[in-house]
């Protein structure tokens, strides 16, 4: 059974860094034909994508964060983080973490809970 | 990058009623276009990939259609625990893009 799971920060404070956890287990992500998607939905509207990492830690970034976002993984590739530098109130959001696993770049059969993190001060 | 387009915004129909939502990318994606449903404090779950293939699980009332730019959900028999918000999303490559959502109310 593959679950995802995101941990991190539940208040932030403006121009800080945020940091998120996304532990995945059930699934080997070393094969080098999957990765992890960070996804994010501000309070009431839409998903939206941020970013992506490979096992061959091959990355995409939506451009319009690309310059506040880093994703990254520990080696054993059982984790997997994003981080997103001078947050503002308008990051408020639930952050998820998903997964495809029919292919290297497809459509998400596996999602975290998702985690809330608010910015305020 | 690609942007994603859904209409409508909003729909309210019957149970019963055929419903249809249709998400448009801003240049080709082939058939890599999925359709998701989220309810309330949930995650997405995924109700088509690949254009028009069922994900295992799914109730055949649900159906997907399209290629290239254009693409429907459609909903053949609308029953109440239908009620949610529906997203498309493309995957054709990297960065990914959704649709801004489709609420569906069943009166």
């Amino acid at each position: 059974q593959i679950t995802l799971k995101e941990s991190g920060p539940v208040v932030v404070k403006p121009t800080e860094t945020l940091t998120l956890t996304c532990a995945v287990s059930g699934f080997s992500l070393i094969n080098g034909r999957v990765g992890v998607s960070w996804i994010r939905q501000p309070p009431g509207k839409a998903l939206e994508w941020l970013a992506h990492i490979f096992s061959n830690d091959e990355k995409s970034y939506t451009t319009s964060l690309r310059s506040r976002l880093t994703i990254s993984k520990d080696t054993s590739f059982r984790q997997v983080f994003l981080t997103l530098t001078n947050v503002d109130p308008l990051d408020t959001a639930t952050y998820f973490c998903a997964l495809p696993s029919r292919r290297l770049v497809g459509a998400y059969d596996f999602w975290g809970q998702g985690a809330l993190v608010t910015v305020s001060s | 990058d690609i942007q994603m387009t859904q209409s409508p915004s909003t729909l309210s129909a019957s149970v019963g009623d055929r419903v249809t939502i249709t998400c448009r990318a801003s240049q080709s994606v082939s058939v890599w276009l999925a359709w998701y449903q989220q309810k309330p404090g949930r995650a997405p779950k995924l109700l088509i990939y690949d254009a028009s293939t069922l994900q295992s699980g799914v109730p055949s009332r649900f159906s997907g259609s399209g290629s290239g730019t254009d693409f429907t959900l459609t909903i053949s028999s609308l029953q109440p625990e239908d009620s949610a918000n529906y997203y498309c999303q493309k995957y054709n490559k990297y960065p990914g893009a959704f649709g801004q959502g489709t609420r569906v109310e069943v009166k």
